[in-house]
Protein backbone atom coordinates (compact mmCIF):
# COMPACT_ATOMS: atom_id res chain seq x y z
CA UNK A 1 0.00 0.00 0.00
CA UNK A 2 1.57 3.58 -1.15
CA UNK A 3 2.13 5.76 2.00
CA UNK A 4 3.49 9.34 1.17
CA UNK A 5 5.58 11.41 4.04
CA UNK A 6 5.70 14.85 3.85
CA UNK A 7 9.06 16.51 5.86
CA UNK A 8 9.15 18.70 7.72
CA UNK A 9 5.41 19.41 8.82
CA UNK A 10 6.10 23.28 9.02
CA UNK A 11 8.90 25.29 7.43
CA UNK A 12 9.84 29.10 8.42
CA UNK A 13 12.15 30.89 6.63
CA UNK A 14 13.48 34.82 5.86
CA UNK A 15 12.82 36.61 2.59
CA UNK A 16 15.33 35.23 -0.19
CA UNK A 17 16.08 32.29 1.18
CA UNK A 18 16.59 29.04 -1.06
CA UNK A 19 14.58 26.00 0.15
CA UNK A 20 13.72 22.58 -0.14
CA UNK A 21 10.48 20.66 0.45
CA UNK A 22 10.66 16.92 0.47
CA UNK A 23 8.25 14.04 -0.49
CA UNK A 24 8.93 10.08 0.28
CA UNK A 25 6.85 7.22 -0.77
CA UNK A 26 6.95 3.94 -0.27
CA UNK A 27 5.86 1.91 -2.88
CA UNK A 28 8.21 3.00 -6.30
CA UNK A 29 5.70 1.94 -9.45
CA UNK A 30 4.62 4.96 -9.57
CA UNK A 31 2.61 6.37 -12.67
CA UNK A 32 3.46 10.31 -11.62
CA UNK A 33 3.82 12.42 -9.06
CA UNK A 34 2.14 16.15 -9.01
CA UNK A 35 3.41 18.62 -6.54
CA UNK A 36 0.68 21.27 -5.32
CA UNK A 37 0.05 24.69 -3.67
CA UNK A 38 -2.86 25.77 -1.04
CA UNK A 39 -3.28 28.75 0.34
CA UNK A 40 -5.67 29.11 3.30
CA UNK A 41 -9.48 28.49 2.69
CA UNK A 42 -8.64 28.00 -1.20
CA UNK A 43 -8.56 25.20 -3.45
CA UNK A 44 -5.21 23.62 -4.54
CA UNK A 45 -2.84 24.81 -7.53
CA UNK A 46 -1.26 22.63 -9.83
CA UNK A 47 2.49 23.84 -9.48
CA UNK A 48 4.48 20.82 -11.20
CA UNK A 49 3.82 17.20 -12.95
CA UNK A 50 6.69 14.64 -13.58
CA UNK A 51 5.94 11.48 -15.11
CA UNK A 52 7.62 8.69 -14.28
CA UNK A 53 10.02 8.67 -16.73
CA UNK A 54 11.40 12.08 -16.05
CA UNK A 55 13.78 13.19 -13.42
CA UNK A 56 12.59 16.97 -13.15
CA UNK A 57 10.37 19.66 -14.51
CA UNK A 58 10.98 23.39 -13.59
CA UNK A 59 8.52 26.64 -13.75
CA UNK A 60 10.30 30.10 -13.05
CA UNK A 61 11.71 29.44 -9.59
CA UNK A 62 10.36 26.11 -8.77
CA UNK A 63 12.33 22.67 -9.34
CA UNK A 64 10.85 19.40 -8.65
CA UNK A 65 13.14 16.33 -8.99
CA UNK A 66 12.16 12.59 -8.98
CA UNK A 67 14.07 9.87 -7.55
CA UNK A 68 12.28 6.48 -7.71
CA UNK A 69 14.20 4.22 -6.87
CA UNK A 70 14.68 6.25 -3.67
CA UNK A 71 10.85 6.79 -3.33
CA UNK A 72 11.94 10.75 -3.12
CA UNK A 73 10.97 13.44 -4.82
CA UNK A 74 11.87 17.17 -4.02
CA UNK A 75 10.45 20.85 -4.27
CA UNK A 76 13.13 23.39 -5.06
CA UNK A 77 12.05 27.02 -4.22
CA UNK A 78 14.85 29.74 -5.12
CA UNK A 79 15.14 32.50 -3.95
CA UNK A 80 11.57 32.66 -1.29
CA UNK A 81 9.26 35.46 -1.13
CA UNK A 82 7.01 35.96 1.01
CA UNK A 83 3.81 35.46 -1.47
CA UNK A 84 5.30 31.80 -1.65
CA UNK A 85 3.90 31.39 2.09
CA UNK A 86 1.66 28.12 1.21
CA UNK A 87 0.80 24.79 2.20
CA UNK A 88 2.67 22.42 -0.47
CA UNK A 89 1.00 18.82 -0.68
CA UNK A 90 2.93 16.21 -2.63
CA UNK A 91 0.38 14.14 -4.43
CA UNK A 92 1.41 10.33 -5.73
CA UNK A 93 -0.60 8.24 -8.49
CA UNK A 94 0.25 4.45 -8.95
CA UNK A 95 1.38 2.55 -12.39
CA UNK A 96 -0.83 0.00 -11.89
CA UNK A 97 -4.57 -0.38 -13.12
CA UNK A 98 -7.84 -0.21 -11.01
CA UNK A 99 -7.23 1.25 -7.57
CA UNK A 100 -3.64 2.09 -7.50
CA UNK A 101 -4.25 4.79 -10.12
CA UNK A 102 -5.75 6.76 -7.90
CA UNK A 103 -3.65 9.90 -6.21
CA UNK A 104 -2.33 9.17 -2.90
CA UNK A 105 -1.63 12.29 -0.85
CA UNK A 106 0.71 13.46 1.43
CA UNK A 107 -0.27 15.76 4.36
CA UNK A 108 1.74 19.00 3.47
CA UNK A 109 4.58 21.08 4.25
CA UNK A 110 2.79 24.41 5.53
CA UNK A 111 5.61 27.02 4.43
CA UNK A 112 6.30 30.58 6.02
CA UNK A 113 8.10 33.08 4.07
CA UNK A 114 8.72 35.98 6.41
CA UNK A 115 9.96 39.00 5.21
CA UNK B 1 -9.93 29.64 -20.26
CA UNK B 2 -11.97 29.42 -17.32
CA UNK B 3 -11.40 27.41 -14.08
CA UNK B 4 -13.39 25.30 -12.53
CA UNK B 5 -15.92 26.94 -11.05
CA UNK B 6 -17.73 25.80 -7.50
CA UNK B 7 -20.84 26.88 -5.55
CA UNK B 8 -21.22 28.01 -2.53
CA UNK B 9 -18.23 29.30 -1.32
CA UNK B 10 -19.33 28.81 2.23
CA UNK B 11 -22.36 26.36 3.80
CA UNK B 12 -23.40 26.58 7.21
CA UNK B 13 -26.12 23.91 8.12
CA UNK B 14 -27.45 22.20 10.95
CA UNK B 15 -26.69 18.47 11.65
CA UNK B 16 -29.57 16.00 10.04
CA UNK B 17 -30.17 18.94 7.42
CA UNK B 18 -29.59 18.55 3.78
CA UNK B 19 -26.74 19.78 1.93
CA UNK B 20 -25.79 20.01 -1.88
CA UNK B 21 -22.81 21.66 -3.59
CA UNK B 22 -22.50 22.43 -7.53
CA UNK B 23 -18.99 22.20 -9.65
CA UNK B 24 -18.50 23.19 -13.27
CA UNK B 25 -15.10 21.95 -14.78
CA UNK B 26 -12.84 23.46 -16.97
CA UNK B 27 -14.66 23.36 -20.86
CA UNK B 28 -13.50 20.04 -22.77
CA UNK B 29 -12.25 18.01 -19.22
CA UNK B 30 -13.77 14.83 -19.13
CA UNK B 31 -12.71 14.05 -15.78
CA UNK B 32 -14.62 14.71 -12.88
CA UNK B 33 -13.74 14.61 -8.97
CA UNK B 34 -15.02 15.41 -6.09
CA UNK B 35 -12.13 15.39 -2.49
CA UNK B 36 -13.13 15.91 1.22
CA UNK B 37 -10.17 17.66 2.79
CA UNK B 38 -10.71 17.99 6.65
CA UNK B 39 -8.59 20.29 8.16
CA UNK B 40 -4.72 19.84 8.45
CA UNK B 41 -4.75 16.25 6.25
CA UNK B 42 -4.77 15.41 2.73
CA UNK B 43 -7.84 15.37 -0.04
CA UNK B 44 -9.57 12.16 0.35
CA UNK B 45 -11.16 11.36 -2.98
CA UNK B 46 -15.34 10.65 -2.96
CA UNK B 47 -16.04 9.94 -6.32
CA UNK B 48 -14.75 10.07 -9.87
CA UNK B 49 -16.38 10.65 -12.83
CA UNK B 50 -15.35 9.85 -16.45
CA UNK B 51 -17.75 12.01 -18.43
CA UNK B 52 -20.79 11.05 -17.25
CA UNK B 53 -20.14 7.04 -15.76
CA UNK B 54 -18.56 6.73 -12.03
CA UNK B 55 -15.10 5.39 -12.49
CA UNK B 56 -14.34 5.06 -8.27
CA UNK B 57 -17.09 5.90 -5.81
CA UNK B 58 -15.33 3.34 -3.42
CA UNK B 59 -14.81 6.07 -0.97
CA UNK B 60 -18.15 7.83 -1.29
CA UNK B 61 -20.58 6.48 2.31
CA UNK B 62 -23.23 6.00 0.18
CA UNK B 63 -25.93 6.02 2.76
CA UNK B 64 -25.70 9.89 2.98
CA UNK B 65 -23.75 11.27 -0.31
CA UNK B 66 -24.93 10.93 -3.40
CA UNK B 67 -23.08 12.83 -6.59
CA UNK B 68 -24.25 12.99 -10.06
CA UNK B 69 -22.96 14.45 -13.42
CA UNK B 70 -25.63 13.39 -15.90
CA UNK B 71 -24.93 15.30 -18.90
CA UNK B 72 -21.70 15.16 -18.42
CA UNK B 73 -20.56 18.64 -17.47
CA UNK B 74 -21.09 19.98 -14.45
CA UNK B 75 -21.96 18.06 -11.17
CA UNK B 76 -23.54 18.04 -7.96
CA UNK B 77 -22.66 16.49 -4.33
CA UNK B 78 -25.42 16.12 -1.97
CA UNK B 79 -25.41 15.07 1.82
CA UNK B 80 -28.37 13.64 3.13
CA UNK B 81 -28.36 14.13 6.14
CA UNK B 82 -25.39 15.67 7.56
CA UNK B 83 -23.50 14.88 10.56
CA UNK B 84 -20.99 16.78 12.68
CA UNK B 85 -18.11 15.01 10.81
CA UNK B 86 -18.86 16.23 7.42
CA UNK B 87 -17.61 19.59 8.38
CA UNK B 88 -14.63 19.94 5.73
CA UNK B 89 -13.84 21.76 2.48
CA UNK B 90 -15.62 19.67 -0.47
CA UNK B 91 -13.12 20.41 -3.63
CA UNK B 92 -14.24 19.82 -7.14
CA UNK B 93 -11.50 18.95 -9.87
CA UNK B 94 -11.22 18.45 -13.21
CA UNK B 95 -8.65 16.57 -15.56
CA UNK B 96 -8.37 16.74 -19.24
CA UNK B 97 -6.39 13.66 -19.63
CA UNK B 98 -8.76 10.31 -19.93
CA UNK B 99 -8.99 8.68 -17.03
CA UNK B 100 -7.75 11.72 -15.54
CA UNK B 101 -4.04 10.53 -15.42
CA UNK B 102 -2.73 14.22 -16.03
CA UNK B 103 -2.92 17.60 -13.94
CA UNK B 104 -5.30 17.99 -11.71
CA UNK B 105 -7.32 21.59 -11.83
CA UNK B 106 -9.01 22.25 -8.39
CA UNK B 107 -11.71 24.72 -8.21
CA UNK B 108 -11.79 27.20 -4.80
CA UNK B 109 -14.01 24.56 -2.99
CA UNK B 110 -16.65 24.76 -0.70
CA UNK B 111 -16.26 25.23 3.33
CA UNK B 112 -18.87 23.27 4.91
CA UNK B 113 -19.95 23.69 8.63
CA UNK B 114 -21.89 21.42 10.70
CA UNK B 115 -23.09 22.71 14.12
Amino acid sequence: KQEVTQIPAALSVPEGENLVLNCSFTDSAIYNLQWFRQDPGKGLTSLLLIQSSQREQTSGRLNASLDKSSGRSTLYIAASQPGDSATYLCAVRGNNAGNNRKLIWGLGTSLAVNP
Amino acid sequence: EAGVAQSPRYKIIEKRQSVAFWCNPISGHATLYWYQQILGQGPKLLIQFQNNGVVDDSQLPKDRFSAERLKGVDSTLKIQPAKLEDSAVYLCASSLETGGLGKLFFGSGTQLSVL
